[in-house]
């Protein structure tokens, strides 16, 4: 069965770029047919679709984070990134990667803490 | 943007007890596009139903979905000590792709 494992620092700088990587087993990304996402969730709070890649380098983000966003495809490595840059203390969140079919997303990373902080 | 809106906030019941959590949209969605999830403390969402009525894989027939148009609804029929819980509701739409509900919690009474 396809497991899903972020990876990335816990704490970022002010204004600095957080960056993340999704590292997919089980099954490969490059199989196609699938929306390798990233979403997250501010503490105690509900959860925000983030952007989505699809095997070939396809993107598309969510409007509201769509300037400081960017996600990439390793198909190699069958892994894919999240760089978000400019962070404040509002990006402050659990970052989970996800696998969209594409109607829902299934399954789940456990997800990482970022804590933007100096 | 699709805005879906959970109710109750939260919702206090006993073991056995019958759940009936609400997710209402802002425009219809289309029955094939709305699932639904949960969420234990310091876990990752898990798929509960999709396509509004459709359980997922290992999900027991307790769980259920229902509804259409703007109006969805997620039935626990027993309640059991595992199911107390954050639920959400999710929908595949036009920009931006995916919105969530913002949970109902589930606790016991």
């Amino acid at each position: 069965q396809v497991q899903l494992q972020e990876s990335g620092p816990g704490l970022v700088k002010p204004s600095q770029t957080l960056s993340l990587t999704c590292t997919v087993s089980g099954g490969s990304i490059s199989s196609g047919g699938y929306y390798w996402s990233w979403i997250r969730q501010h503490p105690g709070k509900g959860l925000e679709w983030i952007g989505y890649i699809y095997y070939s380098g396809s993107t598309y983000y969510n409007p509201s984070l769509k300037s400081r966003v960017t996600i990439s495809v390793d198909t190699s490595k069958n892994q894919f990134s999240l760089k978000l840059s400019s962070v404040t203390a509002a990006d402050t969140a659990v970052y989970y990667c996800a696998r969209a079919n594409p109607f829902w997303f299934d399954p789940w990373g456990q997800g990482t803490l970022v804590t933007v902080s100096s | 943007e699709i805005v879906l809106t959970q109710s109750p906030g939260t919702l206090s019941l006993s073991p056995g007890e019958r759940a009936t959590l609400s997710c209402r949209a802002s425009q219809s969605v289309s029955s094939s596009y709305l699932a639904w999830y949960q969420q234990k403390p310091g876990q990752a969402p898990r798929l509960l139903i999709y396509g509004a009525s459709s359980r997922a894989t290992g999900i027991p027939d307790r769980f259920s979905g229902s509804g259409s148009g703007t109006d969805f609804t997620l039935t626990i029929s027993r309640l059991e000590p595992e199911d107390f819980a954050v639920y959400y509701c999710q929908q595949y739409g036009s920009s931006p792709r995916w919105t969530f509900g913002q949970g109902t919690k589930v606790e016991i009474k």
